[in-house]
């Protein structure tokens, strides 16, 4: 296992339509997390998996987004009728071992909402 | 939320030392990492410091932590150009221990 990976890489979308992104971990890590980068600032948290189990979510996420990690191993994030905001670099990542470990992060998906 | 702040930019000359500086506000920070993010790919951890540490060297790596003025700094000997990157620092605290907070990240470019 190489490490974290995730697909599409890129995602170009009309303001409306959903999209679905999706995160394979590293395979023994059962902590999985969600981050949303725009340009110029930092990764900030969306959501949080352990295991199947999503035990934590952010205020940034909206209504409009839904993530799933059905069997403890992929996760993936949907965004229900997208807006030009929601465009981003969507980062997933995970980690083993007790709270506050080392995460290891995918590539990500840029989202581009036209 | 957590505030934690960084330079927005940084430009040396190959072959000098860098520094990248970050604050943090919670002082229950358990611990802090810094990660290297190039254009087009993910965020790759450097290092890391626990919170009962003043100092961790890692080979051209020197993290200083100073828990009392909260701020934590990275210095990189001998910069070279392929450390051309944003540097993220990230803080994990008690109360948040699932959730990374980062920073805004520092451009280091380095002059050949």
């Amino acid at each position: 296992d190489t490490g974290v990976s995730q697909d599409p890489r890129h995602k170009i979308t009309k303001r409306g339509q959903n999209v679905t992104f999706r995160c394979d971990p590293i395979s023994e890590h059962n902590r999985l997390y969600w981050y949303r980068q725009t340009l110029g600032q930092g990764p900030e948290f969306l959501t949080y998996f352990q295991n199947e189990a999503q035990l934590e979510k952010s205020r940034l996420l909206s209504d409009r987004f839904s993530a799933e990690r059905p069997k403890g191993s992929f996760s993936t994030l949907e965004i229900q009728r997208t807006e030009q905001g929601d465009s981003a670099m969507y980062l997933c990542a995970s980690s083993v071992g007790p709270r506050g470990a080392e995460q290891f992060f995918g590539p990500g998906t840029r989202l581009t909402v036209l | 939320g957590e505030d934690v702040e960084q330079s927005l930019f940084l430009s040396v000359r190959e072959g000098d030392s860098s520094v990248i500086n970050c604050t943090y506000t919670d002082s229950s920070s358990t611990y802090l990492y810094w990660y290297k993010q190039e254009p087009g790919a993910g965020l790759q951890l450097l290092t890391y410091i626990f919170s009962n540490m003043d100092m961790k060297q890692d080979q051209r790596l020197t993290v200083l932590l100073n828990k009392k003025d909260k701020h934590l700094s990275l210095r990189i000997a001998d910069t070279q150009t392929g450390d051309s990157a944003i540097y993220f620092c990230a803080e994990v605290t008690w109360n948040t221990g699932n959730q990374f907070y980062f920073g805004t990240g520092t451009s280091l470019t380095v002059i050949p």
